[in-house]
């Protein structure tokens, strides 16, 4: 069964260091998110991107983010200069079509130290 | 803008308990609605869904009917068991812009033997 992939799966950085989340969506899919749940909370919706530019995104998502899908197959994640309260579990999802439901990755915990 | 509401946890069941989560969300239009549970130290796994009025989704014995009516979509499970100790968390998926997630507070479930 398809899925979508995530790595790191724990990354551990300094505050002030640049990080890259990286995903793997299903390779037919279009529609691509990123998700940040901290640690015993809610999960949030950060950014979609669909045709190679962002199609929304939250206040969370400040301009020390950034997405990109480099290559067609990856989605990542960059946080420029991290911060304590950047710490959380990042969940990548894809859907293939718009209004049908989307498939989440498996998530990458962000330790900032 | 749309939104989940949850019940606040921890629920705390005996094995074979019947557990009810509540859930009720608002949104413009008829949204589709999922619950997700996440395990200790996992990620989000969808385990069922509703994409309109009066469909029931059902999954591993827990089901969740959606009802416009009351814009509500409670997850039910008859006889739960020690291993569905988790955090479950209701979503909705918006009927416009870009479809994204929103999703409840999670609601953490513990079931003792």
């Amino acid at each position: 069964e398809p899925e979508v992939t995530q790595t790191p799966s724990h990354q551990v950085t300094q505050m002030g260091q640049e990080v890259i989340l990286r995903c793997v969506p299903i390779s037919n899919h279009l529609y691509f998110y990123w998700y940040r749940q901290i640690l015993g909370q809610k999960v949030e919706f950060l950014v979609s991107f669909y045709n190679n530019e962002i199609s929304e995104k939250s206040e969370i998502f400040d301009d020390q983010f950034s997405v990109e899908r480099p290559d067609g197959s990856n989605f990542t994640l960059k946080i420029r200069s991290t911060k304590l309260e950047d710490s959380a579990m990042y969940f990548c999802a894809s859907n293939g079509v718009m209004n049908t439901e989307a498939f989440f990755g498996q998530g990458t915990r962000l330790t900032v130290v | 803008g749309d939104s989940v509401t949850q019940m606040e946890g921890p629920v705390t069941l005996s094995e074979e308990a019947f557990l009810t989560i509540n859930c009720t969300y608002t949104a413009t239009g008829y949204p589709s609605l999922f619950w997700y549970v996440q395990y200790p130290g996992e990620g989000l796994q969808l385990l069922l869904k509703a994409t309109k009025a009066d469909d029931k989704g059902s999954n591993k014995g827990f089901e969740a009917t959606y009802r416009k009516e009351t814009t509500s979509f409670h997850l039910e499970k008859g006889s739960v068991q020690v291993s569905d100790s988790a955090v479950y968390f209701c979503a909705l998926m918006g009927t416009s812009g870009t479809y994204k997630y929103i999703f409840g507070t999670g609601t953490r479930l513990k079931v003792l033997a």
